[in-house]
C-alpha cells in the first residue's frame, strides 16, 4: 500500500486567487491522479501527471486553469488558479500500487471560495 | 465507454442488521476490475473490496462481501452485521484491464446511514 499526505486539508480562499495543493507519497509512482469531487458528487478525475512530461488533462478541465507539476517520482502540485466559487470542491489526489489495479488516495482538501 | 450507475442515493440499516447497495456497469470489454469504496465524512476513500472480472468466486473480505454477475453487469455489495462506522458514502469503481494506470471510473455514490 501507499501512504499519501495531502495539504492542506481545507482553505477557505476569494475569489480570483490561486491555491496549491500538494500530495506527497511515501513511495515512488509512476503517475499521480488529481480528482475533483464537488459538494454530494463522484470524484471526477481532472488530470494524470507523470514525472518529466506534462501532464494528460480529461476534457474539460485545461492547464491555464489546473497547472500541475511533477518535479520527481514522490511529489506532485495542482494549482486551482483564479478561482470562482464554482471551484469549491474537495480535491483528491490518487496513486495505484504496483500492479496498477488498486488506487490509494490522499486524504483530500475541501476548498471554499467565497 | 464506461459508465457506473448507481440508482440509490441513500440507503438506511439498522445496526446488526444486513444491507445491499447496488451498481451496474456498461462495458464492452471482457476483463476488467470492478471496486468498492468507502468515504466517511473524513473525505479518505478506503477500498472495502475489490473484484476480477475474470474470477467467478465473488470477493469476501470480513463483512463485506459482493454478488458479482458479469452477464448482467451487476455488482453489489452486501454489508453484514453493519456496524456504527459503516456510515459512509459508498462508491462504485470501475477500471479496465488495460494495464497499469487506465482510469477508474465512478458511480455517483449512496450515502448509507446506520441507525442504532
Amino acid at each position: 500500500s501507499a501512504v499519501i499526505s495531502q495539504k492542506p486539508s481545507r482553505d477557505i480562499c476569494q475569489r480570483g486567487t490561486s491555491l496549491t495543493i500538494q500530495c506527497q507519497v511515501d513511495s515512488q509512482v509512476t503517475m499521480m491522479f488529481w480528482y475533483r469531487q464537488q459538494p454530494g458528487q463522484s470524484l471526477t478525475l481532472i488530470a494524470t501527471a507523470n514525472q518529466g512530461s506534462e501532464a494528460t488533462y480529461e476534457s474539460g478541465f485545461v492547464i491555464d486553469k489546473f497547472p500541475i507539476s511533477r518535479p520527481n517520482l514522490t511529489f506532485s502540485t495542482l494549482t486551482v488558479s483564479n478561482m470562482s466559487p464554482e471551484d469549491s470542491s474537495i480535491y483528491l489526489c490518487s496513486v495505484d500500487d504496483r500492479g496498477g489495479t488498486e488506487a490509494f488516495f490522499g486524504q483530500g482538501t475541501r476548498l471554499t471560495v467565497v | 465507454a464506461q459508465t457506473v450507475t448507481q440508482s440509490q442515493p441513500e440507503m438506511s440499516v439498522q445496526e446488526a442488521e444486513t444491507v445491499t447497495l447496488s451498481c451496474t456497469y456498461d462495458t464492452s470489454e471482457s476483463d476488467y476490475y470492478l471496486f468498492w469504496y468507502k468515504q466517511p465524512p473524513s473525505r479518505q476513500m478506503i477500498l472495502v473490496i475489490r473484484q476480477e472480472a475474470y474470477k467467478q468466486q465473488n470477493a469476501t473480505e470480513n463483512r463485506f462481501s459482493v454478488n458479482f454477475q458479469k452477464a448482467a453487469k451487476s455488482f453489489s455489495l452486501k454489508i453484514s452485521d453493519s456496524q456504527l462506522g459503516d456510515a459512509a458514502m459508498y462508491f462504485c469503481a470501475y477500471r479496465s484491464f488495460t494495464g497499469a494506470n487506465s482510469k477508474l471510473t465512478f458511480g455517483k455514490g449512496i450515502t448509507l446511514s446506520v441507525r442504532p
